[in-house]
């Protein structure tokens, strides 16, 4: 089955420094790639995804990029600010007829200091 | 529109005993899912249904049963707690969409958890 690898496991930033948390996948038939962000008692929240048919997509400060032909896919946060500290995972579908079943990075604590 | 809920929030159990953990969504999604939360394991799948009526096998199964007789709930029961299930549970749902190839794929929206603890 799918294997999703997520690293750095914590990442500590100053507020306005850009953030880059990157994960791997092990399926090639892999074709959906989401970010949750979780903050602390709460639940996980879609902040941005990315299909295969594109290798970056971008909403404001934060963006995904894509590569297939290595198997991974990275999330970027510039400017970043105390509110943006929370955990994020990553996340890929398995292929073909996955019924949506994701497989998620074991998470990235962000802590963006003032 | 509540999205996805889940009840109880909180949860004590002792040992052995059993429990039924309830999902609901509102969105019409044919899609549910039962997830499990870890710490340093982000989330795993127990168990997940593609429709009323029906269920499947998630990552780590065991331990736990799940039913869909209705398209908006979705049931989780231990029927024997045991310690190892202490955990954080998360319900999610989602719909399908046309996708590249015929293939669809979905956004989940997940519910606010219910924090489980087994003595």
């Amino acid at each position: 089955g799918e294997n999703v690898e997520q690293h750095p496991s914590t990442l500590s930033v100053q507020e306005g420094d850009s953030a880059v948390i990157k994960c791997t996948y092990s399926d090639s038939a892999s074709n959906y790639f989401p970010w949750y962000k979780q903050e602390l008692g709460k639940r996980p929240q879609l902040i941005i995804d990315i299909r295969s048919n594109v290798g970056e997509k971008k909403d404001q400060r934060i963006a995904v990029t894509l590569n297939k032909t290595a198997k991974h896919f990275s999330l970027h946060i510039t400017e970043t600010q105390p509110e943006d500290s929370a955990v994020y995972f990553c996340a890929a579908n398995a292929g073909g007829t996955s019924y949506g079943k994701l497989t998620f990075g074991q998470g990235t604590i962000l802590t963006v200091h003032p | 529109n509540a999205g996805v809920t889940q009840t109880p929030k909180f949860r004590v159990l002792k040992t052995g005993q059993s429990m039924t953990l309830l999902c609901a969504q509102d969105m019409n999604h044919e899609y549910m899912y039962w997830y499990r939360q870890d710490p340093g394991m982000g989330l795993r799948l127990i168990h997940y249904s593609v429709g009323e009526g029906t269920t499947a096998k998630g990552e780590v199964p065991d331990g736990y049963n799940v039913s869909r007789l209705k398209k908006q709930n979705f049931l989780l029961g231990l029927e024997s707690a045991a310690p190892s299930q202490t955990s954080v549970y998360f319900c999610a749902s989602s719909s399908t969409v046309p996708g590249l190839a015929g293939r669809s794929y979905d956004t989940q929206y997940f519910g606010p958890g219910t924090r489980l603890t087994v003595l």
